[in-house]
């Protein structure tokens, strides 16, 4: 069984600031995890893929890297519309993997 | 692509809803489906899946014999029957859509969501 985690819980960064939310894995997920953003009374959103690739409509600021065990996802300049709760989730495998458990991303 | 939920609402702990996901836009038909829940205070969890064909079913250990995923590929409908709740299902429910096909891809669109109260 995989197990996610996610560090830290709560990311606290000033505006204009660069984020850095690390994923890890129990065990080797190669390249397949994506990232989701949930903003506050929203449905998630799918940001990255393929450990790396970002999703359609995605500003250029996300970007993801990682593969293995350990992930991360970089947002180069945090903006009021960055402030949400951000899930990394492995897939390609039935049934489904579990997310990790979330990331709260802030303002200083 | 679009996909919409419906059925949530009020119940009391040990009653049944059925919830509802309409999708549009896409070949229904062609992609696995998955419900994913969103709990007060707590982070996404899956709770299950369907492939393809609705010949596959999967159901996170907490749900297990009490939830039961099903489709209607002439439809467009996705369904969970929630049977026996309880307190803990309270969450808001999303329907999500493999971004593939029917490989147990991430979910590249998601639904507004459903909110489920269980309680007395």
């Amino acid at each position: 069984e995989i197990v996610m985690t996610q560090s830290p819980a709560t990311l606290s960064v000033s505006p204009g600031e660069r984020a850095t939310l690390s994923c890890r894995a129990s065990q080797s997920v190669s390249t397949n995890l994506a990232w989701y953003q949930r903003r506050p009374g929203q449905a998630p959103r799918l940001l990255i893929y393929d450990a790396s690739t970002r999703a359609s409509g995605i500003p250029a600021r996300f970007s993801g890297s990682g593969s293995g065990t350990e992930f991360t996802l970089t947002i180069s300049s945090l903006q009021s519309e960055d402030i949400a709760v951000y899930y990394c989730q492995p897939y390609n495998n039935w049934p489904p993997l579990p997310f990790g458990p979330g990331t709260t991303v802030d303002f200083k | 692509v679009q996909l919409m939920e419906s059925g949530g609402g009020f119940v009391q702990p040990g009653k049944s809803l059925r919830l509802s996901c309409a999708g549009s836009g896409f070949a229904f038909s062609n992609y696995a489906m998955t419900w994913v829940r969103l709990a007060p205070g707590k982070g996404l969890e899956w709770v299950s899946a369907i492939r393809a064909g609705g010949d596959n079913t999967y159901y996170a250990d907490s749900v297990k014999g009490r939830f039961t995923v099903s489709r209607d590929n002439s439809k467009n409908i996705l369904y969970l029957q929630m049977n026996n709740v309880r307190v803990d299902d309270t969450a808001v429910y999303y329907c999500a859509k493999d971004w593939f096909g029917d490989y147990g891809d991430f979910y590249d669109s998601w639904g507004q969501g459903t909110l489920v109260t269980v309680s007395s």
